[in-house]
């Protein structure tokens, strides 16, 4: 167990609606990442949050969009949904800006139909 | 742009054998270098890392070597086990990026 939950593990929805993921990072973590993993692809970073302030973006779609609450934990909100979005979409903390040590939860499997 | 890639999707080792897996990267300002462990229905998970002032570093069972004249990154296993099926990642961070980039993957399979 990495300490770092996910909700839910699995979503299935259809084309055009919004879902919002959900992350508490490791007690502690200041930092979140959010990570996209398509079939048998790599993890593409999305965003990166430290202490509710964002601190790098990827290749994350403006119909995609994140938060990070003072409670620390972090919501990825994704709208307008195409079949292409469905992939596993990974959380990860560590403890400070730069940390190498990220750890990762479980995954979302969301599946769009 | 930045990217990390891998030289092979997959690799098959006999148990006990020792396996190395390669990774290549392009940007030269990176500053640390991360190996992941992923196994089937599971998030990533940290093995070990290597900072770019180093060109090696062991951990249990494994040692990441880092070649930076040529931007080539690997992480060796020694005596293989089972419980080592999975895929592998490598991934960079420069310093003040922030952002961890992974590449491909590179899919172990232990074979009895």
């Amino acid at each position: 167990d990495s300490g770092v939950t996910q909700t839910p593990k699995h979503l299935i929805t259809a084309t055009g609606q919004r879902v919002t993921l959900r992350c508490s990072p490791r007690s502690g973590d200041l930092s979140v990442y959010w990570y996209q993993q398509s079939l048998d692809q790599g993890l593409q970073f999305l965003i990166q949050y430290y202490n509710g302030e964002e601190r790098a973006k990827g290749n994350i779609l403006e119909r995609f969009s994140a938060q990070q609450f003072p409670d620390l934990h972090s919501e990825l909100n994704l709208s307008s949904l195409e079949l292409g979005d469905s992939a596993l979409y990974f959380c990860a903390s560590s403890g400070g800006r730069l940390n190498t040590e990220a750890f990762f939860g479980q995954g979302t499997r969301l599946t769009v139909v | 742009g930045e990217s990390v890639g891998l030289h092979l999707p997959t690799l098959s080792v006999q148990e006990g054998d020792n396996s190395i897996i390669n990774c290549a990267y392009s940007n030269s300002a990176s500053d640390y270098f991360i190996w992941y462990k992923q196994e089937s229905g599971k998030g990533p998970q940290f093995i070990i890392d290597i900072r770019s002032n180093m060109d090696k570093r062991q951990g249990q069972r494994v040692t990441v070597l880092l070649n930076k004249t040529v931007k080539h990154l690997s992480l060796q296993i020694a005596a293989t086990q089972p419980g080592d099926s999975a895929v592998y990642f490598c991934a960079e961070i420069g310093w003040g990026a922030q952002k961890l980039v992974f590449g491909q993957g590179t899919r172990l399979t232990i074979n009895p």
